[in-house]
């Protein structure tokens, strides 16, 4: 299995520009959360999938973020505008979700709003 | 909500010897599980270790234990041989039992083994 896949690995964009950040969770796996990792908050989660539905987005910080999972096999982290304390790496990892599955990460997407 | 708390940001540890890294953690959950995840320069979150809270049983992955202290909610892991490829940042993390639940991390210690 090729693992949790995400893209791209790098972004670069200037404040204001529309960002879009992909996964692809492994085949079979029914739950997929997005983290966001910087040095001062660490990994923070911003919102959850179970079975495509979004269970908790709690975490997104602003209306500026917004995800969606329209089907098992793809999700999307959208922000619009993006601004420079965007700036950080933002995780997928995805879950078969029973109590004893572990966490299976992507490789993460460094995003920079200049 | 729980709250995972390393409150050690960086480490140092000769090569072939060994360290301790701290976590401690805040539930009013009976049974959940902790993790101790890796990540090195690349960026990889990688799996180090897990343990169940109603096991009493430390455990542990070669090279990797964990001193589980569920009354005091303390989950440190302790690195033996230390080894140059074992420089990373290391998380703590927390998931209810409950299943379809995320994993609430600790901010992180970073460990460098010096040759």
């Amino acid at each position: 299995d090729a693992g949790v896949i995400q893209s791209p690995r790098h972004e670069v964009t200037e404040m204001g520009q529309e960002v879009t950040l992909r996964c692809k969770p492994i085949s079979g796996h029914n739950s997929l959360f997005w983290y966001r990792q910087t040095m001062m908050r660490g990994l923070e989660l911003l919102i959850y999938f179970n079975n495509n539905v979004p269970i908790d987005d709690s975490g997104m910080p602003e209306d500026r973020f917004s995800a969606k999972m329209p089907n098992a096999s793809f999700s999307t982290l959208k922000i619009q505008p993006s601004e420079p304390r965007d700036s950080a790496v933002y995780f997928c990892a995805s879950s078969l979700g029973w109590v004893n599955s572990p966490l299976h990460f992507g490789n993460g997407t460094r995003l920079t709003v200049t | 909500a729980q709250t995972v708390t390393q409150s050690q940001p960086e480490m140092s540890v000769q090569e072939a010897e060994t360290v301790t890294l701290s976590c401690t953690y805040d539930t009013s959950e009976s049974n959940y599980y902790l993790f101790w995840y890796k990540q090195p320069p690349s960026r990889q979150m990688i799996l180090v270790i897990r343990q169940e809270a109603y096991k009493q049983q430390n455990a542990t992955e070669n090279r990797f234990s964990v001193n589980f202290q569920k009354a005091a909610k303390s989950f440190s892991l302790k690195i033996s041989d230390s080894q140059l490829g074992d420089t990373a940042m290391y998380f703590c993390a927390f998931m209810k039992a409950s299943g379809n639940t995320p994993l609430v991390f600790g901010k992180g210690t970073r460990l460098s083994v010096i040759a």
